[in-house]
């Protein structure tokens, strides 16, 4: 069965600083590798995905992510956190294009002046 | 384009009351997704509907919840009765099945609801 798991419930990161957050996923094939943000009272908008190619993929906003398949994970990073990126960063997990994702619990970021 | 559509936003009622929730999603979007959000956890899969079929209900609570996908298109999200631990947002999303999109998942702005 398909898992997510994302080690940090809480970040908190400085305006400018670089950001880090963890994803491990457990699947037994190539899967598809989502990161989705979540801002306050809104739904959930894709950042960037992965489901072939060139490991290390580039989203909006400036962020990227790395697929590393020998470490089952998934991490999302950016150079220089802006005061606008605090939010809830979910990392999820499908088969297949049309099927479910499976979701972490959830990163929330908080970004200190 | 327009984006995944869902109604109310809000909803207050008392445990063992009935809620509907209604999602338009993406023109276009065969498969459709419904997910409940607790607060403090990532997003759980309710149901998901390829057409106007069932793809997966594994984690549906049949008891109390219902679903369905009329036309292939709007689909309906039923809760009755109530429970207190219903409290969540409802998240609908909508994704196109071919694989060179990648499978991603667009989701609406959500139905938060709230049980007393």
């Amino acid at each position: 069965a398909q898992s997510v798991t994302q080690p940090d419930i809480h970040i908190t990161v400085s305006e400018g600083a670089s950001l880090e957050l963890r994803c491990n996923y457990s699947y037994g094939a190539t899967p598809y590798l989502f990161w989705y943000v979540q801002s306050p009272g809104q739904g959930l908008q894709l950042l960037l995905k992965y489901f072939s190619g060139d490991t290390l993929v580039q989203g909006i906003k400036g962020f990227e992510a790395e697929f590393k398949r020998s470490q089952s994970s998934f991490n999302l990073r950016k150079p220089s956190v802006h005061w606008s990126d605090a939010a809830e960063y979910f990392c999820a997990v499908g088969a297949r294009a049309g099927t479910a994702l499976i979701f972490g619990k959830g990163t929330t970021l908080s970004v200190s002046s | 384009e327009a984006g995944v559509a869902q109604s109310p936003r809000y909803k207050i009622i008392e445990k063992r009351q009935s809620v509907a929730f209604w999602c338009n999603p993406i023109s276009g979007h065969a498969t459709l997704y419904w997910y409940q959000q607790i607060l403090g956890q990532g997003p759980k899969l309710l149901i998901q509907f390829q057409n106007n079929g069932v793809v997966d209900d594994s984690q549906l609570p049949k008891d109390r919840f219902s679903a369905e996908r009329l036309k292939g298109v709007d689909s309906t999200l039923k809760i009755q009765p109530a429970k207190l631990e219903d409290s969540a947002v409802y998240l609908c999303a909508s994704s196109l099945d071919r694989a060179l999109r990648g499978g991603e998942l667009f989701f609406g702005e959500g139905s938060r609801l709230t049980v007393l």
